[in-house]
Parts: C-alpha cells; structure tokens; sequence
C-alpha cells in the first residue's frame, strides 16, 4: 500500500523567510502532483513533476523530485501572506490517475 | 470555459436517504474522478471514469455508485446516506487518463448526513 507523508503538517512562518515542505513516499513512481487549497475552496494545480530530477518553478515555489529518495520538496522563498493555504502532495505509482494517493497536506500560515 | 461544476455547493440529508451529486466539466477531459475530503485524511479517491461509458471504483467506492454517459457528466450517487458519509466531496477532471496533467478540480459539496 502506498504511503505518503507530508512534513510539516503545519507551518507558521513569517514574511520573508525562506522554507522547505517535504513529501515522502514508500513505493517506486515517477510522477508526482503539488496542489494548492485555500480555506473553504477547491484545490488547484500547482506542479506536476514526471520524471527523476524534474524540478520547476513558479514565482516564489519551486518544485523538485528525487525518484531514488522517494522524496519530492516544494520550497518557498521569501514568502509572502498570499501563499498561506494548505499545500498537498499527491503521488501517482503507475496506471493512471486511479491510482494516485494524496498526502494529507501541510498547512502554511505565512505571518506579515 | 466555465471548468468543472459541481452542484449542490451544500447538502443535508437524513440517515437512509439518497441523492446525487452533479458534475461536469466543458474542456472534453476524458478523465473524470470524484473524491471525498476528511479532516487529517487528505483525498481519497471514490470512483473514476476513463471515458464515456467506463467506469472503475477507487479506495472507498462503498455506499456510492457512479455512470458516465456523456464525455461532460459525471454524477455521484449516495444510495443511503450514513453519517459517515459527511464529508467534503470534490469532482475532478483531467484531459488525459495517464497522468500527465493535473487535474481540474471542481468546487466541492459540503454533504452532512444527520
């Protein structure tokens, strides 16, 4: 059964400052998905990360996947208030979307 | 495009009745998904359509049945509502089965069976 965490589950952090999500997963995939979900809405699509070493970027996120590690990180820089919601992971280990396994997310509070 | 719509937006039923939950979706994906939210539990995947006139079941597909007959629909059925179906319920589609996009998500049902 695929497993995947996410760490911190929650996050406070000021204006500013600089951090790192990390999203571990226990079975071999080569296709990882970042979504954004503010509170009481729907959840968007942030990345999506398809290979070993994929890295992207989009203003201050910035998203990479190590396949070998099972590790995918998503790092903020300079953060600011507009990035406060909560950040999930969702891992794909082959076949489609049916079976894809979210993380139960990491909620960030960015502090002015 | 209006996206993935999702209707009702809120929902109360009482223990034992049924209801359906709309959705569609104007961009011609082919995947369609429907998923429910649990507080520390993330998404779980309830039931999903590779296309029009399949469909397949997730993680927790008991208690819900799904069919698709059009490229555009996809409605979730609850049969007998149980309390424990109190959640949040998202519809999402994306333009290829394989995994290569994200998905659209719609904007979710607030469902609480009393």
């Amino acid at each position: 059964e695929l497993k995947v965490e996410q760490n911190p589950l929650f996050l406070s952090m000021q204006e500013g400052k600089n951090y790192t999500i990390y999203c571990n997963y226990s079975t071999t995939s080569d296709r990882l998905y970042w979504y954004r979900q503010d509170p009481g809405k729907s959840l968007e699509s942030l990345f999506v990360l398809l290979s070993n070493g994929a890295v992207k970027q989009e203003g201050r996120l910035m998203a990479s996947l190590d396949t070998k590690a099972r590790l995918s990180t998503l790092h903020i820089t300079a953060a600011v208030h507009d990035l406060s919601a909560t950040y999930f992971c969702a891992v794909d280990i082959g076949g489609g979307y049916q079976k894809v396994t979210f993380g139960i997310g990491t909620k960030l509070q960015v502090i002015p | 495009n209006a996206g993935v719509t999702q209707t009702p937006k809120f929902q109360v039923l009482k223990t034992g009745q049924s209801m359906t939950l709309q959705c569609a979706q104007d961009m011609n994906h082919e995947y369609m998904s429907w998923y429910r939210q649990d507080p520390g539990m993330g998404l779980r995947l309830i039931h999903y359509s590779v296309g029009a006139g399949i469909t397949d079941q997730g993680e927790v597909p008991n208690g819900y049945n799904v069919s698709r007959s059009t490229t555009e629909d996809f409605p979730l059925r609850l049969l007998s509502a149980a309390p424990s179906q109190t959640s949040v319920y998202f519809c999402a589609s994306s333009y290829s089965p394989s995994g290569n996009y994200g998905y659209t998500f719609g904007s979710g049902t607030r469902l609480t069976v009393v």
